[in-house]
């Protein structure tokens, strides 16, 4: 049983670029959450899905990001014209609607904008 | 209002002695859950342990223990024997509303260094 995965684990850019983060959940998982962690605090939501359809957003959320799940499986987080308040960790997790409540997190993926 | 206090950002802890992390929470929902992660320098979060609001006892696996006061509203966590392999990160979360899977919010953290 894989866990859930995130790629890239690193990622630098310049200021205005743009970023895409893919996650891959446990694979039985139908729901999937974006989290931002930055330093020195917990992580914040910004997304969930169940299954492809996305069900709430945060108000950090800008209109900067755009996440999606088109399949249901894999979801992608991009970001525009990335500033440097963008830097952090973006952790993604998973769990099975009804079974339990524990989410799985993957290892994150660290953005640093330059 | 934060939802999660944890007023601890820092502890130590000699190895094989416990440790209690405190947790205070803040919630109108009479139905919610309380998380326990651990995130070693690597960044992962590894889920500890959970304990629902309704449920009469404190939850236990293995070393942890949840020492849950309903109406103190405070769910500290407690590692017993602590050995060296548990200094990390250690965040507080809840969910609100009576299903499960909702995202979670979490504490600020506690940074737990075990001692030899």
């Amino acid at each position: 049983d894989t866990g859930v995965s995130q790629d890239p684990r690193h990622k630098i850019t310049k200021r205005g670029q743009n970023v895409t983060f893919r996650c891959d959940p446990i694979s039985e998982h139908n729901r999937l959450y974006w989290y931002r962690q930055t330093l020195g605090q917990g992580p914040e939501f910004l997304t969930y899905f169940q299954n492809e359809a996305q069900l709430e957003k945060s108000r950090l959320l800008s209109d900067r990001f755009s996440a999606e799940r088109p399949k249901g499986s894999f979801s992608t987080l991009e970001i525009q014209r990335t500033e440097q308040g963008d830097s952090a960790m973006y952790l993604c997790a998973s769990s099975l609607w009804g079974q339990g409540n524990e989410q799985y997190f993957g290892p994150g993926t660290r953005l640093t904008v330059t | 209002a934060q939802k999660i206090t944890q007023t601890q950002p820092g502890m130590f802890v000699q190895e094989k002695e416990a440790v209690t992390l405190d947790c205070t929470y803040d919630t109108s929902d009479q139905s919610y859950g309380l998380f326990w992660y651990k995130q070693p320098s690597s960044g992962e979060m590894i889920f500890l342990i959970y304990q629902g609001s309704y449920d009469e006892q404190n939850a236990t696996e293995g070393r942890y223990s949840l020492n849950f006061q309903k109406a103190r509203k405070s769910a500290n966590l407690v590692i017993s024997a602590s050995q060296l392999g548990d200094s990390a990160m250690y965040f507080c979360a809840m969910r609100e509303g009576p299903t499960g899977n909702t995202p979670l919010v979490f504490g600020k953290g506690t940074r737990l260094s075990v001692i030899a």
